[in-house]
């Protein structure tokens, strides 16, 4: 079955440190994608990345950066130089080749200090 | 174009009440679902529509009913309202194609069942 597991529930940070999110994800399919998404405190969910199984890239975006490696299952994102309003709700979540619904983790809250 | 936007933003009903939650998008996508969000569970997909007339159950389906008249929109029904469906439900749309169709979400609901 599918799963996504993100283990930090809470991560605080003060201005300007880097920071790590992690994702792990199980599925059997050999095709799939993965998604983050960032939930403001506004509560709209804002999409950041999809990724396919077959695309193991690493990207960067400005500040953001993700770390996609098949050998751990893992899905990791990073923000360099955290930001006050980089704080919210991120979410990891997955979606297999053969279906169109998300399976989504429970979410790391991120807050970043001044 | 507005995206995907929620009608209404917030509701309060008593047990046993009946609500219908609208949904509505404008970028001509195939694809329509419906999640609610409980705190420490993430998003959990309730119902979704592959095409206009179509529904499929997701994870969470009981106690809640779906119809997809028109393209553009997905209603979500509570026949019968319990406490636990006390949540914040997003809909979200995708294009059918290519796989792994990125879902784009609205604004989110309130719900609250007294």
């Amino acid at each position: 079955a599918q799963k996504v597991t993100q283990a930090q529930t809470e991560i605080s940070v003060v201005e300007k440190e880097d920071v790590t999110l992690d994702c792990v994800y199980e599925t059997r399919d050999t095709t799939y994608y993965l998604f983050w998404y960032k939930q403001p405190p506004s509560g709209e969910l804002v999409f950041l990345i999809r990724r396919n199984s077959f695309d193991e890239q690493n990207e960067i975006s400005g500040r953001y950066s993700w770390n996609f490696q098949k050998s751990t299952s893992s899905f990791n994102f990073t923000i360099t130089a955290s930001q006050v309003v980089d704080s919210a709700v991120y979410f990891c979540a997955l979606s297999e080749g053969n279906t169109d619904k998300l399976i989504f983790g429970t979410g790391t809250r991120l807050q970043v200090f001044p | 174009n507005a995206g995907v936007t929620q009608t209404p933003k917030f509701r309060v009903l008593k047990t046993g009440q009946s609500m219908t939650l609208l949904c509505a998008q404008d970028m001509n996508h195939e694809y329509m679902y419906w999640y609610r969000q409980d705190p420490g569970m993430g998003l959990r997909l309730i119902h979704y529509s592959v095409g206009e007339g179509t529904t499929a159950k997701g994870e969470v389906p009981d106690g809640y009913n779906v119809s997809r008249l028109k393209k553009q929109n997905f209603l979500l029904g509570l026949e019968s309202a319990a406490p636990s469906q006390t949540s914040v439900y997003f809909c979200a749309s995708s294009y059918s194609r290519p796989a792994g169709r990125t879902q784009y979400f609205g604004p989110g609901t309130r719900l609250l069942v007294l």
